[in-house]
């Protein structure tokens, strides 16, 4: 299968930590993408880190790709409650394709 | 604000009558995406167009669904008959490609069907 594979499945923290979640993939990428989804919402795109990169920051989320682990982590840094939510990685491959896992169920407690 | 639309939100109907849902994508977007989404089987994508033109329904049951794009505003995904084990939150993506694809996808709110 191409999807990612989040790990772990669910996470409960405090307000105020961080919490983080793991990505992996099976074969080589093009880029691997975060999205988040609320109850009941679509889906949110997050974050997009290329094969080439390493890290990348946007507000208080940081993404690594380690290609030669095929893994990629998502930290979310002193969270909030509104941060409650699922987050999926999708891995893209040389097609037009995101192949979404079946996420972390993240519950951020106030 | 630019977001990707979907009607209906919600539809409930009974077994053997079709659906029609209809989704607008961000204008100037390319590439269109129907997914699907369950507790069971997560988050798949059933078909996937770029420039109105069909790419891959691989993932969809082709004796029941078909999906077309009339025309670059709209994207229609159809169930006809229903069943029950298609009840599931239908959700539209639209993105911008040139090429191939591997950019960031706009989801829409998704409409919740439900068949009885």
């Amino acid at each position: 299968s191409q999807q990612g594979e989040e790990d772990p499945q669910a996470l409960s923290i405090q307000e105020g930590e961080n919490a983080t979640m793991n990505c992996s993939y099976k074969t080589s990428i093009n880029n691997l993408q975060w999205y988040r989804q609320n109850s009941g919402r679509g889906l949110v795109h997050l974050i997009l880190i290329r094969s080439n990169e390493r890290e990348k920051h946007s507000g208080r989320l940081r993404v690594t790709l380690d290609t030669s682990k095929k893994s990629s982590s998502l930290l979310i840094t002193a969270s909030r409650a509104a941060d409650t939510a699922s987050y999926f990685c999708a891995p893209s491959y040389n097609t037009d394709k995101l192949i979404f896992g079946t996420g972390t169920r993240l519950q951020v407690f106030p | 604000d630019a977001r990707v639309t979907q009607t209906p939100r919600d539809k409930v109907t009974e077994m053997g009558q079709e659906v029609t849902m209809r989704c607008q994508p961000i204008l100037g977007h390319n590439t269109v995406f129907w997914y699907r989404q369950t507790m069971m089987q997560g988050l798949e994508l059933l078909a996937y167009f770029r420039n109105r033109a069909p790419l891959d329904d691989s993932g969809m049951p082709k004796d029941r669904f078909s999906a077309e794009m009339p025309d670059a505003t709209l994207a229609t995904l159809k169930i006809q008959p229903s069943e029950p084990r298609d009840s599931a939150v239908y959700f539209c993506a639209s993105g911008l490609g040139t090429g191939g694809f591997n950019g960031e996808q706009f989801f829409g709110p998704g409409t919740r069907l439900t068949v009885l």
